[in-house]
């Protein structure tokens, strides 16, 4: 069971440069997340998609721009990668329409902006 | 605003020493709170949840409304409890009912032999 897949695991740029993370969930859950690790401030939400076809900011969404592909995959873009992109990118998965709200987590893909 | 504050970034203890992991937030209505940990070179995973009120890996904690908190503790702690530990928020205050968790800054356990 891999639950949630993400692509590249790390991925070094060139400023100005775009890229496409990937993410797959095989959980049948609605709803997905994409959130940034950096150290200090722990995670920030970026975008979210709450079922298949929507898409809403977060807290921290400049810069990105994602796509809810079908049920399974949310990737997020960035068109015009800046140093200040440089962080640890997280995909999250949960089943929300309920108390719990746990989400499943990706392991994480390293972006490094030069 | 949502908020989650862990003043905390590292929590450096002995094995065997109690332990409590402070976790404060502000939110208007009524919050689901919960604890994520992220053991070295594994995912981020939920540790517990406060409606569940339940112990897991001996790891506790209550929802204290009036001081707005939700502190993680341990009465002792074991050198496997070294991670890092985000307290997260979640508030129905959207379009669908759907949930968004806020997450703290989190807070490094390093729990020594």
């Amino acid at each position: 069971n891999a639950g949630v897949t993400q692509t590249p695991k790390f991925q070094v740029l060139k400023t100005g440069q775009s890229m496409t993370l990937q993410c797959a969930q095989d959980m049948n859950h609605n709803s997905m997340y994409w959130y940034r690790q950096d150290p200090g401030m722990g995670l920030r939400l970026i975008y979210y998609s709450a079922s298949e076809g929507t898409t809403d900011k977060g807290e921290v969404p400049n810069g990105y721009n994602v796509s809810r592909l079908n049920k399974r995959e949310f990737s997020l873009r960035l068109e015009s990668a800046a140093p200040s992109q440089t962080s640890v990118y997280f995909c999250a998965s949960s089943e929300v329409r309920g108390p719990t709200g746990e989400l499943f987590f990706g392991e994480g893909s390293r972006l490094t902006v030069l | 605003a949502q908020r989650v504050t862990q003043p905390e970034k590292l929590l450096s203890v002995f094995k065997g020493a109690p332990v409590e992991l402070k976790c404060n937030y502000s939110y208007s209505g009524s919050p689901e709170l919960f604890w994520y940990v992220q053991y070295s070179r594994q995912r981020l995973q939920l540790l517990l949840r406060h409606i569940s009120r339940e112990s897991i890996k001996g790891f506790t904690a209550d929802l204290n409304k009036g001081e707005t908190s939700f502190h993680l503790k341990k009465p002792f702690a074991q050198e496997e409890d070294s991670a890092m530990y985000y307290c997260a928020l979640s508030g129905r205050m959207f379009s669908g009912g759907y949930n968004k968790l806020i997450f703290g800054a989190g807070t490094r356990l390093a729990v020594h032999p």
